[in-house]
């Protein structure tokens, strides 16, 4: 398996502007997390599904964050507008979940936002 | 979650057991102690996780005291790949997927 796939990988955009940040998880994993990671807050939980269905978004910043699912294979975490403070490492994740004490996260690569 | 205590930097020798101790006095009876690093530029990556035994994989060995307020991950042979971040977390085992990252351990592994 390729592992959590993120697109794209760097993106450096000017304020104001929507972003798009995708995600493709793991085939056969049933949760998808969206983290971001910055030097002032460190690794946080934006958003959280299971089977496609968001179950906790109590992480997503404001309004202007929103996350979908519309499939088990694919993932986005949009930002419009976007401001500087955004810049950030958005890391997507993926697990089997079902409460299983085996149960770990698998981790992408991360994307590398910087918001001008 | 249980909040956890991690010393914020270690350093360990290339080749020596580095040992990362990790505090979590206020852990309930159905919350597991799992272990990830983050080594730069990467996203975490898993290593280990118990619930009251001590547990070992091909990575590390974890080792939680009997009375499950602290617990020690032993990285046997440190190379100089071992280098990252070492977050020490406790989660319930049912009800909750969520990991709540603390601020870590940032390890060093000397040659």
């Amino acid at each position: 398996d390729a592992g959590v796939i993120q697109s794209p990988r760097h993106e450096v955009t000017e304020m104001g502007q929507e972003v798009t940040l995708r995600c493709k998880p793991i085939s056969g994993h049933d949760y998808l997390f969206w983290y971001r990671q910055t030097m002032m807050r460190g690794l946080e939980l934006l958003i959280y599904f299971n089977n496609n269905v968001p179950i906790d978004d109590s992480g997503m910043p404001e309004d202007r964050f929103s996350a979908k699912m519309p499939n088990a294979s694919f993932s986005t975490l949009k930002i419009q507008p976007s401001e500087p403070r955004d810049s950030a490492v958005y890391f997507c994740a993926s697990s089997l979940g079902g409460g299983l004490s085996t149960d770990t996260q698998y981790f992408g690569p991360g994307t590398r936002l910087t918001v001008l | 979650d249980a909040k956890t205590t991690q010393p914020t930097s270690m350093d360990c020798a290339e080749g020596r057991a580095a040992n990362l101790p990790c505090n979590h006095s206020t852990i309930s009876g159905n919350e597991y102690v799992y272990w990830y690093r983050q080594i730069h530029s990467q996203g975490p990556q898993y290593i280990i996780h118990g619930l009251k035994n001590n547990e070992t994989n091909e990575m590390a060995s974890l080792i939680i005291t009997e009375d499950r307020k602290s617990s020690t991950l032993i990285l046997p042979h440190a190379t100089l790949r071992d280098t990252a971040v070492y977050y020490c977390i406790v989660r319930p085992n049912f009800g909750n997927e969520k990991l709540t990252f603390g601020t870590g351990t940032r390890l060093t592994i000397i040659p």
